[in-house]
């Protein structure tokens, strides 16, 4: 079956570095959505990318889709402690409706 | 606003009994999901429904049925619960295939 790894799984960063968590599928993607769950809370959507070699930003945080729409990445630049949670991403295989396949995860904490 | 909403937040049981736990959205989705959560495996799809009467079985459904009578709800049930199905569950439902899925705050299973 699809599987769709995460690296790193933990990371640990001073406010106001950067931080990027990279996302590999095992098989191509439709598309990918990237969520983001607080701690003791639910995931929540941030973004969805379809085209290969896409890139869109929100604010301080930049996604990107590979070319080969197998791999994703997240980056955020001068980290905030508000950034704190596990980042997902989520693929849809190319061809199937609706099912996504969740990343294993990245979880962030951001330290003064 | 319209919203998604699990029940019970945490149940504590025993193993080989009935649980149910319940999922009511008054988004108007045709689709809904459940996950499960546990370390190191990040969200995993267990049953997943495009409509009412329609129910399918994702990558971990083993142990757990759903049904759709209404488009609003979709109660999981775990017929025998077992100690490897402790876990953090969540009802997400979506619009359409390709967008973004709405979580509940999710519900906190512990057998003994």
């Amino acid at each position: 079956g699809q599987q769709v790894m995460q690296i790193p799984q933990y990371q640990h960063v001073q406010e106001g570095e950067d931080f990027t968590t990279y996302c590999n599928s095992s098989t191509t993607l439709s598309n990918i959505q990237w969520y983001k769950q607080r701690p003791g809370g639910h995931p929540v959507f941030l973004i969805q990318l379809v085209k290969s070699g896409e890139v869109k930003k929100q604010k301080r945080l930049t996604f990107q889709f590979g070319e080969a729409k197998k791999n994703s990445s997240l980056h955020i630049t001068a980290t905030q402690t508000t950034d704190v949670g596990t980042y997902f991403c989520a693929g849809r295989r190319t061809g199937t409706a609706s099912k996504l396949t969740f990343g294993t995860g990245t979880r962030l904490q951001v330290t003064l | 606003d319209a919203e998604i909403t699990q029940s019970p937040r945490h149940k504590i049981t025993e193993t080989g009994r009935q649980v149910t736990l319940a999922c009511h959205q008054t988004w108007n989705h045709n689709n809904m999901f459940w996950y499960r959560q546990d370390l190191g495996h990040g969200l995993r799809l267990i049953h997943y429904s495009y409509g009412v009467h329609d129910t399918n079985k994702g990558e971990v459904s083993d142990g757990y049925s759903v049904s759709r009578s209404n488009t609003e709800d979709l109660p999981l049930t775990l017929e025998s619960a077992a100690s490897s199905q402790t876990s953090v569950y969540f009802c997400a439902s979506s619009e359409y295939s390709n967008q973004p899925q709405h979580f509940g705050d999710g519900t906190r299973l512990s057998i003994l």
